[in-house]
């Protein structure tokens, strides 16, 4: 089955500071990349939509200038959280949909972020 | 506002029971109904992806059904077993192609 590798699983950090969270779809070009967050005992929350080789469409609230998404390639995509505050502290994970458009997601492992 | 909603939140089962649980969605503007499973420490795992009202589909001991007229889908778990320990998650979709809005999850213990 398509996979979908997340890094790193965990990172603390100190405030001030910037973290990049890699996903690559392994075998499978992904067409279309979520980034989502989940706070503790809620919903996955979707934050931003990529395209390959396009800007990506962020949700109502959320900063692109904090939460910045790269998809330069068909199986890669980057999350970098900017500058980064204890309220950003949050389990962040990502989902991509392959190039054959069947709607199932495949989901990386996730990356809890610990802002000091 | 676009509420999914799961329940029960999580569900103690004990091994070789069954057992079953809701995903409540609005009706309008419905393309489909998915069902994923994640395991701690896991990736979420696609279980059913649902578009048809009446729809019934199965996998091994899991099965779903989706009433999209009233807004709903039950997942079935028959026999329960340790291994279907997990939280398991509904998600809407709106449109073709389009995001999903996600449940909060069930999260179900199978006590041996």
């Amino acid at each position: 089955g398509a996979v979908v590798s997340q890094h790193p699983s965990r990172v603390i950090c100190k405030s001030g500071t910037s973290v990049k969270i890699e996903c690559r779809s392994l075998d499978f070009q992904a067409t279309t990349m979520f980034w989502y967050r989940q706070f503790p005992k809620q919903s996955l929350m979707l934050m931003a939509t990529s395209n390959e080789g396009s800007k990506a469409t962020y949700e109502q609230g959320v900063e692109k200038d904090k939460f910045l998404i790269n998809h330069a390639s068909l199986t890669l995509s980057t999350l970098t959280v900017t500058s980064a505050h204890p309220e950003d502290s949050s389990f962040y994970i990502c989902s991509a949909r392959d190039r054959t458009g069947y709607e199932k997601l495949f989901f990386g492992s996730g990356t809890q972020l610990s802002v000091l | 506002i676009l509420n999914v909603e799961q329940s029960p939140q999580s569900l103690h089962v004990q091994e070789g029971d069954s057992t079953n649980f809701t995903c409540g969605f609005p009706s309008s503007n419905f393309y489909a109904l998915h069902w994923y499973r994640w395991e701690t420490a896991k990736s979420p795992e696609a279980l059913f992806v649902m578009t048809l009202n009446g729809d019934e589909k199965k996998k091994g001991r899991i099965s779903a059904t989706l009433n999209t007229k009233e807004g709903y889908s039950y997942l079935y778990i028959k026999g329960s077993q340790p291994e279907d320990s997990a939280t398991y998650l509904c998600a809407l979709g709106k449109a073709a192609g389009n995001k999903l809005t996600f449940g909060g999850g069930t999260r179900v213990l199978v006590k041996p």
